[in-house]
């Protein structure tokens, strides 16, 4: 059983950019969720999808959009970049197998950006 | 609406006595609560989470949370530390509302231990 994995590892944007990033689900997981955690800072929750459709969003912007696919792995894209958006961005799976409900989330190691 | 309180954002222990890292959390809806932990440079890892069952809940490495709803907190307590134990503990929520499924972290609380 492969675990939750991220793509790429680090990653350097400057203002105004457009970023796409990806996460591959642990194995048989139908929910992904996606959060930023900024230096020194808890998660903060971003979006979460399930069966391929947005199923709850954080305070973010609409330049945060997100796609999960049919096999499960999920993209985060951040468009037109700030300073601010610098943060390690964390994907989570987890299955749900009776529909939406809160279980335990598996987290990946997360793609570090930074915004110059 | 959803919030999480972590009380303390340091806590240090002696290795050997116990620790406690309180939360306090508020939620409209019928919660789940969860603690997880973050090792220097490792993935979140769960600890043990609550989902309406028994209200002491046991978790991984000796630690145990009470679900306690008259003052809305999940503590998280270890009867002794250990040198691994040393890391940032975060208490979450999460529930369904209206919104859609949210999931809120705490600021986090960083365990140090003494030898």
């Amino acid at each position: 059983e492969t675990g939750v994995t991220q793509s790429p590892t680090h990653l350097i944007k400057t203002r105004g950019q457009q970023v796409t990033l990806r996460c591959s689900s642990q194995s048989g997981h139908n929910t992904v969720s996606w959060y930023q955690q900024a230096l020194g800072q808890g998660p903060q929750f971003i979006f979460q999808y399930y069966r391929e459709e947005e199923n709850g969003r954080g305070n973010f912007p609409p330049r945060f959009s997100g796609l999960q696919f049919p096999n499960y792995s999920s993209e985060l894209n951040v468009n037109a970049l700030e300073l601010d958006d610098s943060a390690l961005y964390l994907c989570a799976s987890s299955n749900y197998k009776t529909g939406p409900s809160p279980n335990e989330q598996f987290f990946g190691p997360g793609t570090r950006l930074t915004v110059l | 609406a959803q919030s999480v309180t972590q009380l303390d954002s340091h806590v240090s222990v002696s290795e050997g006595t116990p620790v406690l890292l309180r939360c306090n959390y508020s939620s409209s809806y019928s919660p789940s609560l969860f603690w997880y932990v973050q090792h220097p440079n490792k993935g979140l890892q769960l600890l043990l989470k609550y989902t309406s069952a028994a209200t002491l809940v046991k978790g991984i490495n000796g630690f145990e949370a009470e679900f306690k709803k008259s003052e809305t907190s999940f503590h998280l307590t270890k009867p002794s530390a250990h040198m691994s134990d040393a890391a940032e503990y975060f208490c979450v929520v999460s529930d369904r509302g209206t919104g859609g499924f949210k999931t809120i972290f705490g600021a986090g609380t960083r365990l140090f231990v003494k030898a």
